[in-house]
């Protein structure tokens, strides 16, 4: 079984502009969850998404934004990059009815 | 909202002893608790999890305790290796919400 997959593996933007990440699931599963990991920082929770709909969002402010495709894929959008935006975004999948979280090997995004 | 504390940040334990890591919470509706390991460089991997209507669960040299009235769980290692050093993160879920809040991980090292 293929694993949680994710694109690009870094990334590396200036401030103001935007990045776009991309995260597929692992097969059958339909719930994607981002995550952003700060240096010295634990898990921050950004994003829910199920069958095509946002669930839930973290404490983010708008500019982080995403979507699920019909696949259940999913793309992290940030706009207008803050050097504090420099991070490892995690995406996470999981099986309707389960409870674990499986995490793909992230995307290291660095603002300059 | 949900806030989980983590403790000790950095814990340093000698090969075949005990290591013992501990997290509170504040959500009483939280019912979900994993523990993930994080090895340098890699993805978060899950090694155990609880649900509030169980104490305690084993899972050979790893075990979880809950105490729901004092709204603590503990990571407990016995025999440690050293491909137990890694950075652990505990995290916590109230039912049907589904958003993981993360503790701020233990960075553990075991002393050859």
């Amino acid at each position: 079984e293929a694993g949680v997959t994710q694109s690009p593996t870094h990334l590396i933007k200036t401030r103001g502009q935007q990045a776009t990440l991309r995260c597929s699931p692992i097969s059958g599963h339909t719930s994607v969850y981002w995550y952003q990991q700060a240096l010295g920082l634990g898990l921050q929770f950004l994003l829910w998404y199920d069958e095509g709909e946002e669930r839930n969002r973290g404490n983010f402010p708008p500019r982080f934004s995403g979507r699920q495709f019909p696949n259940y894929s999913s793309e992290l959008n940030v706009n207008a990059l803050e050097l504090e935006d420099s991070a490892l975004y995690l995406c996470a999948s999981k099986y309707r009815g389960d409870n674990e979280q499986f995490f793909g090997p992230g995307t290291r995004l660095t603002v300059l | 909202g949900e806030n989980v504390e983590q403790h000790p940040s950095t814990l340093s334990v000698q090969e075949g002893d005990s290591a013992v890591i501990k997290c509170t919470y504040s959500d009483s509706a939280s019912n979900y608790f994993p523990w993930y390991k994080q090895e340098l460089g890699k993805r978060p991997q899950l090694i155990i999890d609880i649900r509030s209507n169980v104490g305690e669960k084993k899972d050979q040299r790893i075990a979880v305790t809950l105490n729901k009235t004092a709204k603590h769980f503990s990571l407990h290692i016995t025999e440690t290796q050293p491909e137990d050093s890694a950075v652990y993160f505990c995290a916590a879920s109230p039912f049907g919400n589904e958003k993981l809040t993360f503790g701020t991980g233990t960075r553990l090292t075991i002393i050859p």
